[in-house]
């Protein structure tokens, strides 16, 4: 099993701010890393895949980096509708595992 | 326009069964890889089950290997989940997800509550 860090695990932020969420894998995965966003009551969305590609019609102030253990996401400008909760998912081996899920608040 | 829609989600009692459904349209099912996700009440995402396109590879969580078992028809666009022996700690929202291991749609979710 592939097991994940990903912090913080609550991050409290203003509008333009410029924020990077972490996620740590305890063995190489390559780029096989997905992010995800979810706000309350509603399924997860894909933003980003293969560690760095943008999914389609996902705004371009979210960016990816990293391979092998350590990947980072960063949203350059948050904006109001950026506030939710972000999980990374290493799609490398199974079982898939997601990481435990970052809380974007407003501060 | 891809949409996935679960149903059969409801209250069951500790060791008891369930089956959910999901049904696919807006794009060729059969070509596609399939998966479970659940999520617990105020947790985090936990993969359940993976299905190939044919249904010919199937892989489990641990946590329910021997319990859940996956399933699709492709002539009917549905994917399946039978889950027995039911425990508290299943209680989640089920998400149906379409991807070969990065995600690209869900489904809405379908409450499972175990307990009695």
């Amino acid at each position: 099993v592939i097991w994940m860090t990903q912090s913080p695990s609550l991050l409290s932020a203003s509008t333009g701010d410029r924020v990077t969420i972490s996620c740590r894998m305890s063995q190489g995965i390559s780029s096989y890393l997905a992010w995800y966003q979810q706000k309350p009551g509603k399924a997860p969305e894909l933003l980003i895949y293969a560690a760095s590609t943008l999914q389609s019609g996902v705004p371009s102030r979210f960016s990816g980096s990293g391979s092998g253990t350590d990947f980072t996401l960063t949203i350059s400008c948050l904006q109001s509708e950026d506030f939710a909760t972000y999980y990374c998912q290493q799609y490398y081996s199974f079982p898939w595992t997601f990481g435990q899920g970052t809380k974007v608040e407003i501060k | 326009e891809v949409q996935l829609v679960e149903s059969g989600g409801g209250l069951v009692q500790p060791g008891g069964s369930l089956r959910l459904s999901c049904a696919a349209s807006g794009f060729t099912f059969s070509s596609y890889e399939m998966n479970w996700v659940r999520q617990a009440p105020g947790k985090g995402l936990e993969w359940v089950s993976y299905i190939s396109s044919s249904g010919s590879t199937i892989y489990y969580a641990d946590s329910v290997k021997g319990r859940f078992t996956i399933s699709r028809d492709n002539a009917k666009n549905s994917l399946y989940l039978q889950m027995n022996s039911l425990r508290a700690e299943d209680t989640a929202v089920y998400y149906c997800a379409r991807g070969p291991g990065l995600i690209d749609y869900w489904g809405q979710g379908t409450l499972v509550t175990v307990s009695s």
